[in-house]
């Protein structure tokens, strides 16, 4: 069964860089046919889609945030990783990764991890 | 981007009754491959979302045979035939067809 776990420091200083990393178990990053996503849920619980990484390292972005957002993967650790950049208070929120297959539905998610800006 | 609007914003359903929730896009979620990628998720208090429904009506493996999906175009629905005590919970559409890919607002099911 795939799980995928995410894990990084729940609170952020506001301009500083929010840094989370999503461990996938149960199946490899490199089997490919799946994009690796992040998506956050903001207090009011509406969800938005940050981007994806395909184990190749092509990735798509949310152009919302493209520009303060950075998606990576370590295909030796089974892992991918993100990167939020000047972070607000705006940017308090659950952070998910989960996997979007070829199909283009979103098949796994983790359980979430809270991260709050705030100083 | 593509603004996925549901409603209602909350539906208080007696158990056994059934429910339905609407989600309208603001263009056709017809992707040129000929699919409309529409799902449903589910997340019940405290947890992740819940792949329930893709491609508008394909229910996910061990989903409930009372969830159903149906529409076309920019208009869908989500139908739970009789509600359980364990279906409380919010429920998102999302479309997959246009980037970004974007989520409606969520309606709420309780239990009146």
């Amino acid at each position: 069964q795939l799980q995928l776990q995410e894990s990084g420091p729940g609170l952020v200083r506001p301009s500083q860089t929010l840094s989370l990393t999503c461990t996938v178990s149960g199946g490899s990053i490199s089997s490919g046919g799946y994009y690796w996503s992040w998506v956050r849920q903001f207090p009011g619980e509406g969800l938005e889609w940050i981007g994806y990484i395909y184990y190749s390292g092509s990735t798509l972005y949310n152009p919302s945030l493209r520009s303060l957002v950075v998606i990576s993967v370590d295909t030796s650790k089974n892992q991918f990783s993100l990167e939020l950049r000047s972070v607000t208070a705006a940017d308090t929120a659950v952070y998910y990764c989960a996997r979007l297959p070829a199909g283009r539905e979103f098949d796994y998610w983790g359980q979430g991890l809270l991260v709050t800006v705030s100083s | 981007d593509i603004v996925m609007t549901q409603t209602p914003l909350s539906s208080p359903v007696t158990l056994g009754q059934p429910a339905s929730i609407s989600c309208k896009s603001s263009q056709s979620l017809v992707h040129r491959d000929g699919n409309t990628y529409l799902s449903w998720l589910q997340q019940r208090p405290g947890q992740p979302p819940r792949l329930l429904i893709y491609k508008i009506s394909y229910r996910v493996s061990g989903v409930p045979d009372r969830f159903s999906g149906s529409g076309a175009g920019t208009d869908f629905t989500l139908k739970i035939s009789r509600v359980e005590a364990e279906d409380v919970g919010v429920y998102y559409c999302m479309q997959a067809t246009q980037f970004p890919l974007t989520f409606g607002g969520g309606t709420k099911v309780e239990i009146k």
